[in-house]
This record gives structure tokens, C-alpha cells and sequence, in this order.
């Protein structure tokens, strides 16, 4: 088995701020992505990425940055935190998107903007 | 990507075996058919996939309807942990990286 890690798990940032999260998975999984989910929804896809280095946008990437630089990790930037904003991004990776593959997901990061 | 309906909640005592039902009326024939799970503060966790007919692992089974319109996640024998969201997802193989668009789900609650 493995385990997807995100760090932090809480975050809490000011107005304007940029802010970073990062997630490491130990599967030697391809591809990984980020969702974001704010409460009482379903989750949305940021970005993702199917190698190393590789970024694909998703339904919501602007506002955000994502950088892929080794295959076990995948880093999500806010470029500028929103006022009240508040919302779990959960990383998650499978082992390709050849196939039927299931998606991991981390435990998320939970995001609070003051 | 085909849309899927679901009902907003189910209700169930422990020990029951529960049926969700999932619509995916404009399903394509690229498209699978996933079953997610979540309870509070964790992430979603798989729970089945499937394309036709019959599917079934540990955790539950997956039947889906002859034109694959319509598929039903049943669990046997529900505990109190059983209680969490449960999302039904269609998506394509390859193509946006098998991208999951979860809607807002099924919410089962269970009863002791």
C-alpha cells in the first residue's frame, strides 16, 4: 500500500497573500491532481499533472499556480488568497489515465482566509 | 462529460443492505462509471468502478442497466461507519487525465 501526505493541514492566510501546499505520494504513481472543495459541494479539479514536469489546467486553475518537479510530489500555489475565502484542497494521484484507474486522495489541506 | 443525478440523502439502520441510484442518461460509450465515498474531513476514497452489467469487490456491488443509463451501488449490511457522502462519477479513459466531476453526492445517514 501507500499513503498521499499534504502539508499543512490547516492554513490560514491573510488578504493578497500567496501560499503554497504541497502533497507527496509514495504509490510511484504517475499522474496526480488538486481539487478544491468548499463546504457542503462536490470538488472541482485545479490542476493536474501525468509526469514529471508535466502541468495540465483544470476547471478552475486561474488564481492558482501548480508546479511538478519530482513524481512523488505536487506543490499547488494560491498566487493571492481571497478575503473569507475558505475551502479543503485535496491532492490525490493514480497510476496513469490510460486505463479505469481510482484516485488516492490525501486527507487535505483546510484553507482560511482572513 | 455525462451528467449524473443522484438523491441529495437516504436514511438506513445498521445491518440493512442499501441501494443508491445513480442516472447518467447521456452516457457515452468511452465513459466509466465510479463510486467514491467521503466522510467528514478525509478525502474521497474509491469505492468501485465499472462499464456494463455486473461488478462487485469486498466493499459493495455495482449493477448497471442493459443501456447503462441508470447504475445502483448496493451495501450489504451497513454499519455506522458506512455513513458518509457517496458519489457516482462518469468519466472518459485517458483524455483531461480521467478527470472525476463530483457533484454533491449522496448523503447516508445510518441509524443504530
Amino acid at each position: 500500500g501507500g499513503i498521499i501526505t499534504q502539508t499543512p493541514k490547516f492554513l490560514i492566510g491573510q488578504e493578497g497573500q500567496k501560499l503554497t501546499l504541497k502533497c507527496q505520494q509514495n504509490f510511484n504513481h504517475d499522474t496526480m491532481y488538486w481539487y478544491r472543495q468548499d463546504s457542503g459541494k462536490g470538488l472541482r479539479l485545479i490542476y493536474y499533472s501525468i509526469t514529471e514536469n508535466d502541468l495540465q489546467k483544470g476547471d478552475l486553475s486561474e488564481g492558482y499556480d501548480a508546479s511538478r518537479e519530482k513524481k512523488s510530489s505536487f506543490s499547488l500555489t494560491v498566487t493571492s488568497a481571497q478575503k473569507n475565502e475558505m475551502a479543503v484542497f485535496l491532492c490525490a494521484s493514480s497510476p496513469g489515465t490510460g486505463g479505469p484507474y481510482e484516485q488516492y486522495f490525501g486527507p487535505g489541506t483546510r484553507l482560511t482566509v482572513l | 462529460l455525462a451528467k449524473t443525478t443522484q438523491p441529495p440523502s437516504m436514511e438506513a439502520y445498521e445491518g440493512q443492505e442499501v441501494n443508491v441510484s445513480c442516472s447518467h442518461t447521456n452516457i457515452a460509450t468511452s465513459e466509466y462509471i465510479y463510486w467514491y465515498r467521503q466522510v467528514p474531513h478525509q478525502g474521497p476514497q474509491f469505492i468501485i468502478q465499472g462499464y456494463k452489467d455486473y461488478v462487485v469487490n469486498e466493499v459493495a456491488s455495482l449493477f448497471i442497466s442493459a443501456d447503462r443509463k441508470l447504475s445502483t451501488l448496493s451495501l450489504p449490511w451497513v454499519s455506522l461507519r458506512d455513513a458518509a457522502v457517496y458519489y457516482c462519477i462518469v468519466t472518459p479513459l485517458g483524455g483531461s487525465g480521467n478527470k472525476l466531476i463530483f457533484g454533491t453526492g449522496t448523503l447516508l445517514s445510518v441509524k443504530p
